[in-house]
């Protein structure tokens, strides 16, 4: 199985919609979470941490379940600028593993 | 601005040339990595370094050395390319213990071709 494991996607959605990723991850140790973007060509950066009450930063919730393993990553009023590939990430020590993500297409 | 910086950007080398890829933070982060990422993969830990004066192996080290050279500076050494180390390098940064809690903050890459 493994590590983290993320819908490749592509996800077409048109600018407005709403669109949820979702993860699961194999590793019970793993004490914190984020959700990276990565845009073509481009470094991945921070979106946000992942907290098991849930988080809410403008248009995206992020969601922990620490029974089931899983992450979730909802966002709302998609816009163009969206579009990027999405990388679920939870951690524990250093050897942090990065997934190939979810790519987003948000269409006009 | 404060951050990871990555030089050089592009490198193109010739199958059995070494080269250093230098990176530095300016952000005081204790941990310090290099990943490599092949076309529609995800990111692959080559070695990291949680400390000054400490490194370790990832999940794909053959090929590859490095050096904490201070706080802020960690250095990736290939001495002998082969075209399969042909990828995108990329040096990151972060607060991390037994509970990495600020995620890490990345260079912006070496687009590296072997030849």
């Amino acid at each position: 199985r493994k590590e983290v494991e993320q819908d490749p996607g592509p996800f077409n959605v048109p600018e407005g919609a709403t669109v949820a990723f979702n993860c699961t991850y194999s590793n019970s140790a793993s004490q914190s979470f984020f959700w990276y973007r990565q845009d073509c060509r481009k470094e991945p950066k921070l979106l946000m941490s992942v907290y098991s009450s849930g988080n809410e930063d403008g248009r995206f919730t992020a969601q922990l379940n620490r029974a089931s393993q899983y992450i979730s990553l909802l966002i709302r009023d998609s816009k163009l600028s969206d579009s990027a590939t999405y990388l679920c990430v939870p951690t524990g020590g250093f050897k942090t593993i990065f997934g190939a993500g979810t790519r987003l297409f948000v269409k006009a | 601005n404060a951050g990871v910086t990555q030089t050089p950007k592009f490198q193109v080398l010739k199958t059995g040339q070494s080269m250093t890829l230098q990176c530095a933070q300016d952000m005081n982060h204790n941990s310090m990595y290099w990943y490599r990422q092949d076309p529609g993969m995800g990111l692959r830990l080559i070695y990291y370094s949680a400390s000054e004066g400490t490194t370790d192996k990832g999940e794909v080290p053959n090929g590859y050395n490095v050096s904490r050279l201070n706080k802020r500076e960690f250095s990736l050494r290939l001495e002998s390319a082969a075209p399969s180390q042909t990828s995108v390098y990329f040096c990151a940064s972060g607060v991390a213990g037994k509970n990495p809690t600020y995620g890490y903050t990345f260079g912006s890459g070496t687009r590296l071709t072997v030849v």
